[in-house]
């Protein structure tokens, strides 16, 4: 049962460097999402897809890119790293706002 | 969107009840109440979600007020396991996000 797989674990980029952040669900959800979490602090919503096809900006998406390849993947892009962004980023996919959310493992990000 | 306000700690003893509450006094008739609790250095885990009414399973109960103008998590006997973050989630109408508010920290002593 694989659920939400995030790749990579861990990943320290050079400030300006850019990297794809990927996520994938195996369960058939419509739904997918991109969070962050800074130390001690909550999950800030970056990006979200509804269903395949659609993205939408969340609370924080200054500095990143989204695109649903498909209806399992759902990727986030940093095209200039800042050391801002360094932070923890959790996917997750829900089939509908009725239903519960899986979440991945979390990427630790790293900007130096 | 609908808020909800949770208390930012709570304490208690390990076999002992909790209750973590939330109040969401702005909640439309469509949304659906959730709860997601964090353990450290993880991701968000689901708990519990429910509607209008009170519902339970292996890991919690949820009680929601008549008015569903607020609701609380219980678990039924805590353990040292249960140590995490609490949040308490509004999902519903035609709004797909899925936004965490601060939640509430829940220390098990044992």
């Amino acid at each position: 049962n694989a659920g939400v797989t995030q790749t990579p674990k861990f990943q320290v980029l050079k400030t300006g460097q850019s990297m794809t952040l990927q996520c994938a669900q195996d369960m058939n959800h419509n739904s997918m999402y991109w969070y962050r979490q800074d130390p001690g602090m909550g999950l800030r919503l970056i990006y979200y897809s509804a269903s395949e096809g659609t993205t939408d900006k969340g609370e924080v998406p200054n500095g990143y890119n989204v695109s649903r390849l498909n209806k399992r993947e759902f990727s986030l892009r940093l095209e200039s790293a800042a050391p801002s962004q360094t932070s923890v980023y959790f996917c997750a996919s829900s089939e509908a706002r009725g239903y519960r959310a899986f979440f991945g493992q979390g990427t630790r990000l790293t900007v130096v | 969107d609908a808020k909800t306000t949770q208390p930012n700690s709570m304490e208690s003893n390990e076999e002992e009840p909790v209750h973590l509450p939330c109040n969401h006094s702005t909640i439309s008739g469509t949304d659906y109440i959730h709860w997601y609790r964090q353990l450290p250095s993880q991701g968000p885990e689901y708990v519990i979600h429910g509607l209008t009414s009170n519902v339970n399973n292996r890991m919690a109960s949820l009680a929601i007020a008549e008015d569903r103008k607020s609701s609380t998590l219980i678990l039924h006997r805590a353990t040292l396991r249960d140590a995490a973050v609490y949040y308490c989630i509004l999902r519903g109408g035609s709004n797909y996000k899925l936004t965490f508010g601060k939640g509430t920290l829940l220390t098990v002593n044992p």
